[in-house]
């Protein structure tokens, strides 16, 4: 059964402390990776897509990376803008469905 | 051009009654899918059209949950006879394919059951 788990749950961080945030997964074919930033009450933002193994994907202090049994978003330098509920989640080729993480809410204090 | 619209974005509904939601989205996207989220939790899915056909709805929790997409657009999903285990937040997503194209989201419409 394809499954996502994501760690830590909550991460409290100080502007410009950099760090990592991980999702776990196990999916019967890989049919893509999705990273997202969900704000309260607003629905996710896409960020990334990862496809392979290997690849890397950035976007100003987000940067994405994928192994075959995880995926990080590192955070370099966050600012108090970056707090947000971050979401990962897969899906396999069977279908059009994604398998989301329980997301990993991100404080960042100024 | 506009992003997934959703409406209502709040409802609430006593226990029982029948409830319509609906779901605009982006212009030109083929497919189009429904999540139920709960409070912390990441989005469960519910189910998925392509066009106006809906290829998998493995995810509805009951029959008294149906989907509608009769045109290949606009889309609503109703609930029949809610039960308070039915509040939550209901996001749509569009997506110019299936496959490897990422999903773009509403912003939801908050169920609350009393």
């Amino acid at each position: 059964e394809d499954q996502v788990t994501q760690s830590p749950e909550a991460l409290r961080l100080q502007e410009g402390e950099s760090s990592s945030l991980n999702c776990s997964y196990t999916v019967s074919g890989l049919r893509g990776l999705f990273w997202y930033r969900q704000d309260p009450g607003k629905g996710p933002e896409f960020l990334f897509t990862l496809y392979s193994a290997g690849e890397e994907k950035e976007k100003e202090r987000l940067k994405a990376t994928l192994t075959k049994k995880e995926s990080f978003l590192h955070i370099t330098a966050p600012k108090p803008e970056d707090s947000a509920t971050y979401l990962c989640a897969v899906g396999d080729n069977q279908g059009g469905k994604l398998i989301f993480g329980q997301g990993t809410e991100l404080s960042v204090k100024p | 051009g506009a992003g997934v619209s959703q409406s209502p974005r709040y409802k609430v509904a006593k226990r029982g009654q029948d409830v319509a939601l609906r779901c605009d989205p982006i212009s030109g996207h083929v497919s189009l899918f429904w999540y139920q989220q709960a409070l912390g939790q990441g989005p469960e899915f519910l189910t998925y059209f392509q066009n106006e056909a809906q290829l998998d709805k493995s995810g509805l929790p009951s029959d008294r949950f149906f989907a509608e997409r009769p045109e290949g657009s606009v889309s609503t999903l109703k609930i029949q006879r809610t039960q308070q285990e039915d509040s939550a937040v209901y996001l749509c997503a569009s997506s110019s394919d299936y496959s490897n194209q990422p999903q773009h989201f509403g912003d939801g419409t908050r169920l609350s059951i009393l």
